[in-house]
C-alpha cells in the first residue's frame, strides 16, 4: 500500500514533442506528490508538485495532471527539449511526512 | 545548492569494514534524511532525523545505523558494509512546515 510504481522506465522523445511520465499509488492518505529532475552526477532536484485537492498545475513547459478517483498522476513536458533530457522521480508523500519514490524514469529528448 | 554537503563523494571499501557517511547543512533544517538509490529502485529511505536525538527508521534500514548530536551533521553508518550496500546515498533536508526535501550531491560507495 505505501507503493508508488511509475512508467515508463525509460522515454526517448523528439526535440518539440510531448513527453509523459505516469504514476500510480495505493494509499489515499498521500497528501502531497513532487515531481523530481535528476542530472547525471547530481542530486534530485524538485521540478513541480501537488495537492490532491488540485487536478492540474502547470509551471512553464511541465504540467502535473492528478486523478484522485483512479490514484494517479502525470508528468507533461511540453516542447521537450534536449537539456530536459534527465530522470524524472514522482513521489508521495505519506501521513508521516515521508516521501515514497517512483522507480525513475530516464527520458532522452533526441535533437 | 541548498546549502548541503555530503562527504565523501566516493568511498571504495572492502565487506566487512565499517564505514561512515556525513551529511552537513548550512540551513538549520529540522528534518534531515538518508536515501540509497539504486537502479529501478528510484530512491528508497534509509532514516531520518526530526530533531537533534531523534532518529528513526526508513523503508531499508537493517545494516544502517545514524545518529545526530547537531542540528547540522547527519552521520550514516554502516557497521560492516556488504556487497548489497554498494550504491548512491543521498542526504536530504526539510525546513519544519514547508514541503520540500533539499537533495545533497551524494555518495558512491562501492563495497568489494
Amino acid at each position: 500500500q505505501q507503493q508508488v510504481k511509475q512508467s515508463p522506465q525509460s522515454l526517448i522523445v523528439q526535440k518539440g514533442g510531448i513527453s509523459i511520465i505516469n504514476c500510480a499509488y495505493e494509499n489515499t492518505a498521500f497528501d502531497y506528490f513532487p515531481w523530481y529532475q535528476q542530472f547525471p552526477g547530481k542530486g534530485p532536484a524538485l521540478l513541480i508538485a501537488i495537492r490532491p485537492d488540485v487536478s492540474e498545475k502547470k509551471e512553464g513547459r511541465f504540467t502535473i495532471s492528478f486523478n484522485k478517483s483512479a490514484k494517479q498522476f502525470s508528468l507533461h513536458i511540453m516542447d521537450s527539449q534536449p537539456g530536459d533530457s534527465a530522470t524524472y522521480f514522482c513521489a508521495a508523500r505519506d501521513q508521516g511526512g515521508k516521501l515514497i519514490f517512483g522507480q525513475g524514469t530516464e527520458l532522452s529528448v533526441k535533437p | 545548492d541548498a546549502g548541503i554537503t555530503q562527504s565523501p563523494r566516493h568511498k571504495v571499501t572492502e565487506t566487512g569494514t565499517p564505514v561512515t557517511l556525513r551529511c552537513h547543512q548550512t540551513e538549520n533544517h529540522r528534518y534531515m534524511y538518508w536515501y540509497r538509490q539504486d537502479p529501478g529502485h528510484g530512491l528508497r529511505l534509509i532514516h531520518y532525523s526530526y530533531g537533534v536525538k531523534d532518529t528513526d527508521k526508513g523503508e531499508v534500514s537493517d545494516g544502517y545505523s545514524v545518529s545526530r548530536s547537531k542540528t547540522e551533521d547527519f552521520l550514516l553508518t554502516l557497521e560492516s558494509a556488504t556487497s548489497s550496500q554498494t550504491s548512491v546515498y543521498f542526504c536530504a533536508i526539510r525546513g519544519q512546515g514547508t514541503d520540500t526535501q533539499y537533495f545533497g550531491p551524494g555518495t558512491r560507495l562501492t563495497v568489494l
